[in-house]
């Protein structure tokens, strides 16, 4: 089945930890990219991925770091986490880019106290 | 189920009546609209798109259009079921220079839809 997973779906976790949420995608898309979700400011994208190894940044990027090491793969890693940083996450990826239809993962809730 | 939203706006219809919901897009260089839906607890899901070359398009059961000139998108469900309550989000696409095109999305408005 054509999908995108992330672990892990839920995440309580204390300021300063450094924490990692992987994204997997097993259709050969080029693109992938991570969102955070907030009430009332929709989604909004932290990094993105046009392939291996290139990556840029998003509209929120502070905070927050990637990598793109393999096509399938593009974790999300925050390095000293803040309460601030609570939030649902979204990884998705698309065939090329933004003029493809973007697959979204099912989404992580992270709480950092 | 994950909370998208608190204070979103709200559209009530009933089932079987056609839903029309609007979006009010920013960039006037935007070239690219997509239209997700996102359930409670799940990732947003593709439902349908429109080039700006387009002012219409058509799929099962929904339509999208787009009128440039005031910068407007709306998305209309034809015989409007239990199973459309979720949050409806459009989102603009435009390319920067030189670099990937970028998606944008609006704050979503959320369907309920009434037995």
């Amino acid at each position: 089945e054509a999908q995108v997973t992330q672990n892990p779906r839920y995440l309580i976790t204390v300021t300063g930890k450094k924490l990692t949420v992987t994204c997997s995608q097993n259709m050969n898309h080029e693109y992938m990219s991570w969102y955070r979700q907030d009430p009332g400011l929709g989604l909004r994208q932290i990094y993105y991925s046009m392939n291996v190894e290139v990556t840029d940044k998003g509209d929120v990027p502070e905070g927050y770091k990637v990598s793109r090491k393999e096509k399938r793969n593009f974790p999300l890693i925050l390095e000293s986490p803040s309460p601030n940083q609570t939030s649902l996450y979204f990884c998705a990826s698309s065939l090329r880019g933004g003029y493809n239809e973007q697959f979204f993962g099912p989404g992580t809730r992270l709480t950092v106290l | 189920g994950e909370s998208v939203g608190l204070h979103l706006p709200t559209l009530s219809v009933q089932e079987g009546d056609n839903s029309i919901i609007n979006c009010a897009y920013s960039n006037s260089a935007s070239d690219y609209f997509i239209w997700y839906k996102q359930e409670s607890g799940k990732g947003p899901q593709f439902i349908i798109d429109i080039r700006s070359n387009m002012d219409k398009r058509q799929g099962q059961r929904v339509t999208v259009l787009l009128n440039k000139t005031v910068k407007h998108l709306s998305l209309q469900i034809a015989a409007t079921q239990p199973g459309d309550s979720a949050v409806y989000f459009c989102a603009e696409n435009f390319r920067n220079t030189g670099t990937a095109s970028k998606l944008t999305f609006g704050t979503g408005t959320r369907l309920q839809v009434t037995l």
